[in-house]
């Protein structure tokens, strides 16, 4: 049982570009969510999703953008990178909403330079 | 929006002094999680409240939800090397069960 897997758990962007994160979770859970984390402001979300075809805004949903096609996948993707959004980056499912258990990544260290 | 602070943000103990930190959410929340990141790693759960004023014990690990829904502790009884890392809490606003802020973390250097 792989959990929740995210790839790349590296990535160096430069300014302007783009890229997809990906997510998958082998648990047949309906939320999926992801965070971002950096040093002193703890994980803020940044969007989230109540099952395939539902996603919503979180906290810090700028720049970012989500689909959900599948129960498994959520990825996330970056339109234009910037250096404000070199982070932690980290993928979380629970069997349904907030009220649940969250099982996490391994998290994307993202460097935008 | 909802913000959950912790404190402290850093706390250094010697091996066997006990640790406490402490969760105030500036909303009611309907339960409070906790999760546990070692050094590099990735959260990972480990116990919710639900009901007000209630306590749990894991062990070492002390856990109580404040009566009024808006705050929480974590107290770690004599602690160990192997209690190194950053504790969060986390929890939905009372009454929407989508979107879990997460506290800003409490960073625990336990020294041998």
């Amino acid at each position: 049982n792989a959990g929740v897997t995210q790839t790349p758990k590296f990535q160096v962007l430069k300014t302007g570009q783009s890229m997809t994160l990906q997510c998958a979770q082998d648990m047949n859970h309906e939320y999926m969510s992801w965070y971002r984390q950096d040093p002193g402001m703890g994980l803020r979300l940044i969007h989230y999703s109540v099952g395939a075809g539902i996603t919503d805004q979180g906290e810090v949903p700028n720049g970012y953008n989500v689909s959900r096609s599948t129960t498994e996948d959520f990825p996330l993707r970056l339109l234009s990178a910037a250096p404000s959004q070199t982070s932690v980056y980290f993928c979380a499912s629970s069997y349904s909403t907030g009220n649940t258990e969250a099982f996490f990544g391994q998290g994307t260290r993202l460097t935008v330079v | 929006g909802q913000q959950v602070m912790q404190i402290p943000q850093y706390q250094h103990v010697q091996e066997g002094e006990d640790f406490t930190t402490y969760c105030n959410s500036s909303t009611t929340l309907s339960n409070i999680q906790w999760y546990k990141q070692r050094p590099g790693g990735h959260p990972v759960f480990l116990i919710q409240l639900v009901k007000s004023g209630e306590v749990k014990k894991q062990k070492r690990l002390t856990f109580q939800f404040g009566e009024a829904k808006k705050n929480s502790s974590l107290h770690i009884t004599a602690t160990q090397t192997t209690d190194v890392g950053t504790y969060f809490c986390a929890g939905p606003e009372s009454g929407g069960y989508q979107k879990v802020t997460f506290g800003t973390g409490t960073k625990l250097q336990v020294i041998p």
